[in-house]
């Protein structure tokens, strides 16, 4: 079975500061690992993938992650925050013996202060 | 790219009502879902489908229940609404084989009063 969990529901961060938003898995196979963004009234739009290529992942709007397998982590960064990465984020996971059944955490509200 | 239409963005419905919540998508993939969202509980799944006619419960179906007659389309019924199934409701769909992401729509806020 899978599972997803990420670390504090509320993140505020400043300006230019970095941001880290943390998410945690669970998996009894080699997982593939996704970071979705939400805008208000929106869907969710992917910001990055893991599925066992390169550990270190680079995604859309400067946001990156990192799989860390004994760990079990896949944690997301920016270095520098900007005013419009304010909005909601779900790390998410699914394995090979699920198809293509995702797995999402309770999401991660980000508030960036000016 | 992907493009997953839902009907409609907003809706507001009454108790006992049979409603309807219409999904297509225009990249010919096999796999759609219907999700519903709600503040703290983050998205759990309500039904999938990994073929025409196919249909597969996720974590959430009592008081629900889907259609899909054809491969772009996939439909969510809640055959007798209740005030508990006012939520922000997703679609999304994805090519079979592993790895592959989920594309969502816009998603449909849900009213029952």
């Amino acid at each position: 079975a899978q599972s997803v969990t990420q670390l504090g529901s509320h993140v505020s961060v400043s300006e230019g500061a970095l941001v880290l938003l943390r998410c945690n898995y669970s998996s009894s196979v080699p997982p593939y690992l996704f970071w979705y963004v939400q805008y208000p009234n929106q869907g969710l739009q992917l910001l990055l993938k893991y599925t066992s290529a390169a550990t270190l992942v680079k995604g859309i709007n400067g946001f990156e992650a990192e799989f860390k397998k004994s760990e079990t982590s896949f944690h997301l960064t920016k270095p520098s925050a900007h005013m419009s990465d304010a909005a909601e984020y779900f790390c998410a996971v699914s394995a090979s013996n699920t198809g293509n059944q995702f797995y999402f955490g309770t999401g991660t509200s980000l508030t960036v202060i000016p | 790219d992907v493009k997953v239409t839902q009907s409609s963005r907003y809706l507001v419905k009454r108790t006992g009502e049979k409603v309807f919540l219409e999904c297509v998508q225009d990249m010919d993939h096999e796999n759609m879902f219907w999700y519903r969202q709600d503040p703290g509980l983050g998205l759990r799944l309500i039904y999938f489908s990994y073929d025409v006619k196919m249909k597969e419960k996720g974590d959430i179906p009592e008081g629900y229940s889907v259609s899909r007659e054809k491969k772009e389309r996939f439909s969510l019924i809640l055959e007798s609404a209740s005030t508990n199934q006012t939520s922000m409701y997703l679609c999304a769909s994805s090519p079979s084989g592993g790895g592959q992401p989920q594309h969502f729509g816009d998603g449909t806020r849900l009213s029952i009063l």
